[in-house]
C-alpha cells in the first residue's frame, strides 16, 4: 500500500550527537516536506525538495540539513543536537503542484536531554 | 501576502451541537483550500477538499470568495470529532506549498 514513512517514531539523544531522521515514501510524489511541530501547535516548514537533487529551506530557520538523491528517499540530518531541538518533525509528501493535498508521515518525536 | 487565519485557538462544544471552525485567508488569485484534522496519537490527514465538494464524516466547508472564508461545519458534534483541526490552502503552480492556518483544537463535551 501507498505511504510514507517515518523513522524512528520516537527519539532520546544527548547534546552534540548527530542524528538523521528518516522518511521514505511509496506514494510516487514528487515533492517531500519536513515540518516542525510542537504538539497541538503551528506547522512550520524546515525543508522541501521539488525532486531529485533539488533541497529548499523553508518559512522557519534550521540548523537541520536535507538530501535528496532518490525520488522516495528525503532524510533530515542534525550535526550536533540541542535541547532547542526537541520537537515533533514530521513528514509529507505530495504531486507536483500539490493541489492533492499532502500525505503526512506518522512524525518523529525527538527529544535531546 | 498569503495567509490562513484560524482565530479560534480552542472551541468547546457540547455533544449533538453544531460545530463551526472559523477559516479565513489571504491569497493573490484563486487557491485550493483544504482542512487538515489530526486525532489524538494520529498522524495529520487530509479532510477535505474545496475541489472534491465532499462530505466527511459529517463535515463540510464553504467557500466563500466575497469574505475569503472557508469555514468548516458540523450540524451535530460527536464525541469522536474532538481533534485538531487545520485549514490549509495551496495554489496551483508547481512551485506553490501548502500554507497552513494555526489550528484550532476542537474539545467536545458529552
Amino acid at each position: 500500500e501507498a505511504d510514507i514513512y517515518q523513522t524512528p517514531r520516537y527519539l532520546v539523544i544527548g547534546t552534540g550527537k548527530k542524528i538523521t531522521l528518516e522518511c521514505s515514501q511509496t506514494m510516487g510524489h514528487d515533492k517531500m516536506y519536513w515540518y516542525q511541530q510542537d504538539p497541538g501547535m503551528e506547522l512550520h516548514l524546515i525543508h522541501y525538495s521539488y525532486g531529485v537533487n533539488s533541497t529548499e529551506k523553508g518559512d522557519l530557520s534550521s540548523e537541520s540539513t536535507v538530501s535528496r538523491i532518490r525520488t522516495e528517499h528525503f532524510p533530515l540530518t542534525l550535526e550536533s543536537a540541542r535541547p532547542s531541538h526537541t520537537s515533533q518533525y514530521l513528514c509529507a509528501s505530495s504531486e507536483l503542484t500539490g493541489v492533492g493535498g499532502y500525505t503526512f508521515g506518522s512524525g518523529t518525536r525527538l527529544t535531546v536531554v | 501576502a498569503q495567509r490562513v487565519t484560524q482565530p479560534e485557538k480552542l472551541l468547546s462544544v457540547f455533544k449533538g451541537a453544531p460545530v463551526e471552525l472559523k477559516c479565513n485567508y489571504s491569497y493573490s488569485g484563486s487557491p485550493e483550500l483544504f482542512w487538515y484534522v489530526q486525532y489524538s496519537r494520529q498522524r495529520l490527514q487530509l479532510l477535505l477538499r474545496h475541489i472534491s465538494r465532499e462530505s466527511i464524516k459529517g463535515f463540510t466547508a464553504d467557500l466563500n470568495k466575497g469574505e475569503t472564508s472557508f469555514h468548516l461545519k458540523k450540524p451535530f458534534a460527536q464525541e469522536e470529532d474532538s481533534a485538531m483541526y487545520y485549514c490549509a490552502l495551496s495554489g496551483y503552480s508547481s512551485a506553490s506549498k501548502i500554507i497552513f492556518g494555526s489550528g484550532t483544537r476542537l474539545s467536545i463535551r458529552p
